[in-house]
């Protein structure tokens, strides 16, 4: 069964950092692209960036309001996905979901983490 | 960027009803074009990809159509589990851009 956990969210103030982890089991880790989608409360769902694996070259790709202050990476050997957030500001609080990349037939994010709650504030 | 537009932004139907949800997209994404249902308080799912490929374990009373740049998302029959918010996303260009999502109430 995939399974995907979150952990790593909290209460930071603007200008903070805070990293996110994703724990993965039950599928080929390291074989997989991953994403990371963001909810900010009572909104709707936005999506924050994707790493490809290794053997796909392992680029990564950023939505524009995050680029630059956060970074994703991944430990194959630990089945860890990280986001590092830098210079958070108000407009980052939200819940982030890790996501699975499905490309069978398509590209899709099939499996979802239960998310994590970052809340910037001061 | 590509930017999905859903049509209606909410509405309100009955148990046992046909909905139909439209998603237009700016520029044509061929068939790239998910769906996604949203229960409240609850983790986003996976219900149909490819524009009309439903997800494993999707009831068959959900069906997707379309290409290039206009999609439907279909109910049939609905069901009190179907009351959420549904949203669209394309696949064909980074980045990936959702719909600002419809909010199907009783």
């Amino acid at each position: 069964e995939v399974q995907l956990v979150e952990s790593g969210g909290g209460l930071v103030k603007p200008g903070g950092s805070l990293r996110l982890s994703c724990a993965a089991s039950g599928f080929n880790f390291k074989e997989d692209w991953m994403n990371w989608v963001r909810q900010a409360p009572g909104k709707g769902l936005e999506w924050v960036g994707r790493i490809k694996s290794k053997a796909d070259g392992g680029a990564i790709d950023y939505a524009a309001p995050v680029k630059g202050r956060f970074t994703m990476s991944r430990d194959d050997f630990e089945n860890t996905l990280y986001l590092q957030m830098n210079s958070l500001k108000s407009e980052d609080t939200a819940i982030y979901y890790c996501t699975t990349d499905g490309r069978f037939g398509g590209d899709y994010f099939d499996y979802w983490g239960q998310g994590t709650l970052v809340t910037v504030s001061s | 960027d590509i930017q999905m537009t859903q049509s209606p932004s909410s509405l309100s139907a009955s148990v046992g009803d046909r909905v139909t949800i439209t998603c237009r997209a700016s520029q044509t994404i061929s068939i790239y074009l998910n769906w996604y249902l949203q229960q409240p308080g609850k983790v986003p799912k996976l219900l149909i990809y490819a524009a009309s490929s439903l997800q494993s374990g999707v009831p068959s009373r959900f069906s997707g159509s379309g290409s290039g740049t206009d999609f439907t998302l279909t109910i049939d029959s609905l069901q009190p589990e179907d009351f959420a918010t549904y949203y669209c996303q394309q696949s064909y260009s980074i980045p990936r851009t959702f719909g600002q999502g419809t909010e199907v109430e009783i």
